[in-house]
């Protein structure tokens, strides 16, 4: 069965990055792309971008371009969402979901990551 | 970047009442338009794409309509379960998500 498995959360300090794994099992990772949400405590969904793992190929959301890196390791099955420049603003759970349905729509979700940005 | 706006931002209702929520869009776009449901504690789970289709599973109580820039979710009748916030989602260039309507329990 496919399961994503995201690391575990983390508190940085402003102007630190943020380095959030989604290890995949039950299928190829390359098979299918993946995208990245947040969600900000009580309030709503944000799209982050997302990364095609076969190629490597990216878009990210206007607001992260310069920001926001997404990358793959095919070897171990895990894809990375590194965040670049934290503020206050950006303390969310981070979520990681694969594109699996027809038209590249989410099938399966990481559990979420928890990432606090706080001096 | 197309922006959505989702109304009401709050829905009152009783179970077995029927729930309609609006997704609307700052510019027309091709339908691939999803909606999302979620309840606390969890991940969003889609429950329409490209504006109608269903995703496996998901009751047929759910239905996705509209074109253009004007798009809804209907729920027939509402199950105790239902109760949750949905959010719609466009796919143009770049992706972006409405601020969410919440159904809860009148």
């Amino acid at each position: 069965q496919v399961h994503l498995v995201q690391s575990g959360g983390e508190v940085k300090k402003p102007g630190a990055s943020a380095k959030v794994s989604c290890k995949a099992s039950g299928y190829t990772i390359s098979n299918h792309g993946l995208t990245w949400v947040r969600q900000a405590p009580g309030q709503g969904l944000e799209w982050m971008g997302w990364v095609n793992t076969y190629t490597g190929t990216t878009n990210y959301a206007q607001n992260f371009q310069g920001r926001v890196t997404m990358t793959t390791d095919k070897s171990t099955s895990t894809s990375y969402m590194e965040l670049r420049g934290l503020t206050s603003d950006d303390t969310a759970v981070y979520y990681c979901a694969r594109l699996g349905l027809e038209g590249d729509y989410e099938d399966y979700w990481g559990q979420g990551t928890l990432i606090t940005v706080s001096s | 970047e197309i922006v959505l706006t989702q109304s009401p931002a709050t829905l009152s209702l009783s179970p077995g009442e029927r729930a309609t929520l609006s997704c609307r869009a700052s510019q027309s776009f091709d339908n691939f338009l999803a909606w999302y449901q979620q309840k606390p504690g969890q991940a969003p789970r889609l429950l329409i794409y490209e504006a109608s289709k269903r995703v496996t599973g998901i009751p047929a109580r759910f239905s996705g309509s509209g074109s253009g820039t004007d798009f809804t979710l209907t729920i027939s009748s509402l199950e105790p379960e239902d109760f949750a916030v949905y959010y719609c989602q466009q796919r143009s260039r770049w992706w972006t998500f409405g601020p969410g309507t919440k159904v809860e329990i009148k």
